[in-house]
């Protein structure tokens, strides 16, 4: 069965540095997303992806963050300058028609000191 | 802006059924999507209801009413599995459609 992956599985960074999480939607999928869950608190939308580029961002995407699909088949999300609280699981997600069944990633750890 | 409201835990026992509510304030509305979070784990996509009525998927049942802003999810013959939490997204219209997600409900199944 196809699946969405994501590496690393986990991260860790320091304050103010760069990181690029990856991830490999299915296929034959157009629709790309990124969430994240801070630990204990609910799923968050960060942006959808589709024809290229960015269909919708939420207030947390902002400028410090960015998506890129650089071919075929990876899909990435950049953090240019970490923060502390940028800390939590980021799942990617991809859907064939928007918005229905999205499938999800098993996430990154991001761990930002 | 929205505003989704589910309890925060319940308990049910192995082969019962349980129905875990959502409640939601939207200024329009696009869409209602279940998943279900396994600890640790990604959530994993059950139903999305955009007209009003039950849609039954196996053990699984989503229901809608837009005009009272409920949904229900409906679990049959629970299984210690179906330990986790649940997770109610609504969609708005009016040109932004990003899902706002609820807190999430805890089911715990026991014996």
């Amino acid at each position: 069965e196809p699946e969405v992956t994501q590496t690393p599985s986990h991260q860790v960074t320091q304050m103010g540095q760069e990181v690029i999480l990856r991830c490999v939607p299915i296929s034959n999928h157009l629709y790309f997303y990124w969430y994240r869950q801070i630990l204990g608190q609910k799923v968050e939308f960060l942006v959808s992806f589709y024809n290229n580029e960015i269909s919708e961002k939420s207030e947390i995407f902002d400028d410090q963050f960015s998506v890129e699909r650089p071919d075929g088949s990876n899909f990435t999300l950049k953090i240019r300058s970490t923060k502390l609280e940028d800390s939590a699981m980021y799942f990617c997600a991809s859907s064939a028609a928007e918005p229905y069944e999205q499938y999800f990633g098993p996430g990154t750890r991001l761990t930002v000191t | 802006g929205q505003n989704i409201d589910q309890p925060t835990e319940m308990t049910a026992t192995e082969g019962a059924i349980v129905q875990i509510n959502c409640t939601y304030q939207t200024s329009g509305f696009n869409g209602l999507f279940w998943y279900q979070q396994h600890a640790g784990e990604a959530p994993t996509f059950l139903s999305y209801n955009v007209l009003d009525g039950l849609e039954e998927k196996g053990r699984f049942s989503s229901f809608l009413s837009r005009s009272k802003g409920y949904s229900y999810l409906l679990l049959k013959e629970l299984q210690m599995k179906d330990s986790a939490s649940y997770l109610c997204a609504v969609k708005e219209t009016g040109g932004s459609y990003i899902p706002t997600f609820g807190r999430g409900t805890s089911l715990i199944v026991h014996p």
